[in-house]
């Protein structure tokens, strides 16, 4: 398996524009969740998906984020208009019921925002 | 909710010496006690996890220890090498909740 596939790599962009990211989980993975890695915060839960239904998107920065996930291979993270404070990694993680949930990171899209 | 709390933020050690990071958690509930390793320009990747019914875990050069009265847990490497040079987050979780991080522990193995 190829893993949790992340993209953008990298995206620079400027304030007030649209950003979207992308990511495709583990095949056969039935959680998907949206991490923001920032120094001053690490490791923020953005929100996770159960068999591509939102379950818990508490943390959610704001009404400028949103996440949606059409079928089980593809998920977005969507920010507009897009902030200089957004600037993080972002990652996806994919995880599974059936191997104990233990979860499998992306690459990660280091997000600039000028 | 879960707070967890990491420490040393960075660790440097000579190489084969070995190396230990430690966690609290808050949540008495939390039962899953995962340790990701990332390295630069990559995901967390997980190197070893414990569940509350178990003490202790080890894996070849890596163990973690558990004690649940106290609430803290930790991550201990032996005989280090560079390539364990990498950023380790420690995690908790209750069951069906979210997975807690703490802050993070750069070590770094000096040759």
């Amino acid at each position: 398996d190829a893993g949790v596939i992340q993209s953008p790599r990298h995206e620079v962009t400027e304030m007030g524009q649209e950003v979207t990211l992308r990511c495709k989980p583990i095949s056969g993975h039935d959680y998907l969740f949206w991490y923001r890695q920032t120094m001053m915060r690490g490791l923020e839960l953005l929100i996770y998906f159960n068999n591509n239904v939102p379950i818990d998107d508490s943390g959610m920065p704001e009404d400028r984020f949103s996440a949606k996930m059409p079928n089980a291979s593809f998920s977005t993270l969507k920010i507009q208009p897009s902030e200089p404070r957004d600037s993080a990694v972002y990652f996806c993680a994919s995880s599974s019921t059936v191997t104990n949930e233990k979860l499998f990171f992306g690459s990660g899209t280091q997000l600039s925002v000028l | 909710g879960e707070n967890v709390e990491q420490h040393p933020s960075t660790l440097s050690v000579q190489e084969g010496d070995s190396a230990v990071i430690k966690c609290t958690y808050s949540d008495s509930a939390s039962n899953y006690f995962p340790w990701y390793k990332q390295e630069l320009g990559k995901g967390p990747q997980l190197i070893i996890d414990i569940r509350s019914n178990v003490g202790e875990k080890k894996d070849q050069r890596i163990a973690v220890t558990l004690n649940k009265t106290a609430k803290h847990f930790s991550l201990h490497i032996t005989e280090t090498q560079p390539e364990d040079s990498a950023v380790y987050f420690c995690a908790a979780r209750r069951q069906g909740g979210k997975l807690i991080f703490g802050q993070g522990t750069e070590l770094s193995v000096k040759p």
